[in-house]
């Protein structure tokens, strides 16, 4: 079974300074990791991914996040918060091991960014 | 390209009606997925398609659901009869190959449903 995790429903981080939100996931074989973001009234827009290989990934509008097997997690970040990253993440998994089409999403974290 | 396109993008009806969801994926696509929203429940998995035929369909929360995939450029959920807890946000996402399972999906707009 794969299953994934945020362990924070809120985020709330001052415009300028770095953020974090948080994933942590559970699958039998080897990951495949996601995020999404959605504004407010739209649908989810695929950001970035891990596959396999380099353990930093980078994605859309400044967005990267770090695989780690050990910890089993996928935190997404970025450097420099803006007050347009305001919407809520989702983190998914998929479990390369299966053959299941399905990605399990977490619950969702709502970033805040404040001027 | 024009990316997932639903319709309609809201729907009011009321308890009892028979509610139909439309869904064109991205050209090229072949598996569909069909998720919905709410506060209370989050984003639900509901069933996906592949070459449209239906994979898995645990998640339809109850036989007033259904949904069908006739070709590659089209999928329907029928909701028969409507109640008011079924009102939420219904997304409609494709992405390329079922067996890669790296592919990342693409959503649509939702469909908004208020059953009253």
């Amino acid at each position: 079974a794969q299953s994934v995790a945020q362990p924070e429903d809120q985020v709330n981080v001052a415009e300028g300074n770095p953020l974090t939100v948080k994933c942590t996931y559970s699958v039998s074989g080897n990951p495949y990791l996601f995020w999404y973001v959605q504004y407010p009234n739209r649908g989810l827009q695929f950001l970035l991914k891990y596959i396999t290989g380099d353990n930093l990934v980078k994605g859309s509008y400044g967005f990267e996040a770090e695989f780690n097997k050990s910890q089993t997690s996928f935190h997404l970040k970025k450097p420099s918060a803006l007050v347009s990253d305001s919407a809520l993440y989702f983190c998914a998994v998929r479990d390369s091991g299966t053959n299941a089409g399905k990605s399990t999403f977490g619950d969702g974290t709502t970033l805040t960014v404040k001027p | 390209d024009a990316g997932v396109i639903q319709s309609p993008r809201h729907e009011v009806t009321e308890m009892g009606q028979e509610v139909t969801l439309r869904c064109k994926p991205i050209s090229g696509h072949n598996s569909l997925f069909w998720y919905r929203q709410t506060m209370m429940r989050g984003l639900e998995l509901l069933i996906y398609f592949n070459n449209n035929v239906p994979i898995d369909d645990s998640g339809m929360p109850e036989d007033r659901f259904s949904a069908k995939m006739p070709n590659a450029s089209f999928s329907t959920l029928k909701i028969q009869p409507s109640e008011p807890r079924d009102s939420a946000v219904y997304f409609c996402a494709s992405s390329l190959g079922l067996g890669r399972g790296y592919n990342e999906q693409f959503f649509g707009p939702g469909t908004r449903l208020t059953v009253l």
